[in-house]
């Protein structure tokens, strides 16, 4: 089955402690990109990925990191979480960077930083 | 900063009925339009995509764009309360460093009522 998979699911942590939010996609999709979904906000992309070992920030990448050594994973790390960063995110993954490619969401990780 | 507004509702309709949800845009070189559904807690999923002026249908769901008035709208037919959502309006703009970015309004809540 096609899909983009996110772990975990659900995370409480404290602030300061690193952490990674791991997003796979099975198909073989070249563009990959982390959002965020704050009440009152909407969806806000932070970084993305046009393939391997291209990142670049998307409108919020404060606080967070990514990488892209493989095609199929593009991670997501918080090096020193805040509270601010209690949000609902999501992975997405489209076959090519472009206008005409759709985006496909993984299920989402909902974290909360006390 | 591409600007996508949508009617923040909620909007309530009766079963049987058509909603009406609109989203305007503020860059004229946005090229494509995604509607995505979500559900409360889930990831959006998508349900049309336009990339030209004029309407597009698919089953009860018809998608129109005018890309000179800048907006783009999405019409429910016969609405089942399982169409109770958050319908989410995307566009992107395949300019340079903007290429494959979704950029996302914040959402109209529609809830049908039996």
């Amino acid at each position: 089955e096609a899909q983009v998979t996110q772990n975990p699911r659900y995370l409480i942590t404290v602030t300061g402690k690193k952490l990674t939010v791991t997003c796979s996609q099975n198909m073989n999709h070249e563009y990959m990109s982390w959002y965020r979904q704050d009440p009152g906000l909407g969806l806000r992309q932070i970084y993305y990925s046009m393939n391997v070992e291209v990142t670049d920030k998307g409108d919020v990448p404060e606080g967070y990191k990514v990488s892209r050594k493989e095609k199929r994973n593009f991670p997501l790390i918080l090096e020193s979480p805040s509270p601010n960063q209690t949000s609902l995110y999501f992975c997405a993954s489209s076959l090519r960077p472009g206008a005409t490619y759709e985006q496909y969401f993984g299920p989402g990780t909902r974290l909360t930083v006390t | 900063q591409k600007e996508v507004e949508q009617n923040s509702g909620p909007l309530s309709v009766p079963e049987g009925a058509i909603a009406s949800l609109n989203c305007t845009y503020s860059d004229r070189g946005s090229q494509s339009f995604f509607w995505y559904r979500q559900y409360s807690g889930k990831s959006p999923e998508l349900i049309m995509s336009i990339y030209s002026n004029g309407d597009k249908e698919d089953g009860r769901f018809t998608a129109q764009l005018n890309k000179a008035s800048q907006y783009v709208s999405l019409l429910i037919r016969d609405s089942q309360p399982s169409d109770s959502a958050t319908y989410l309006c995307a566009v992107t703009v395949d300019r340079g460093s903007t290429l494959g970015r979704l950029y996302f309004g914040r959402g109209t809540q529609l809830t049908v009522w039996p």
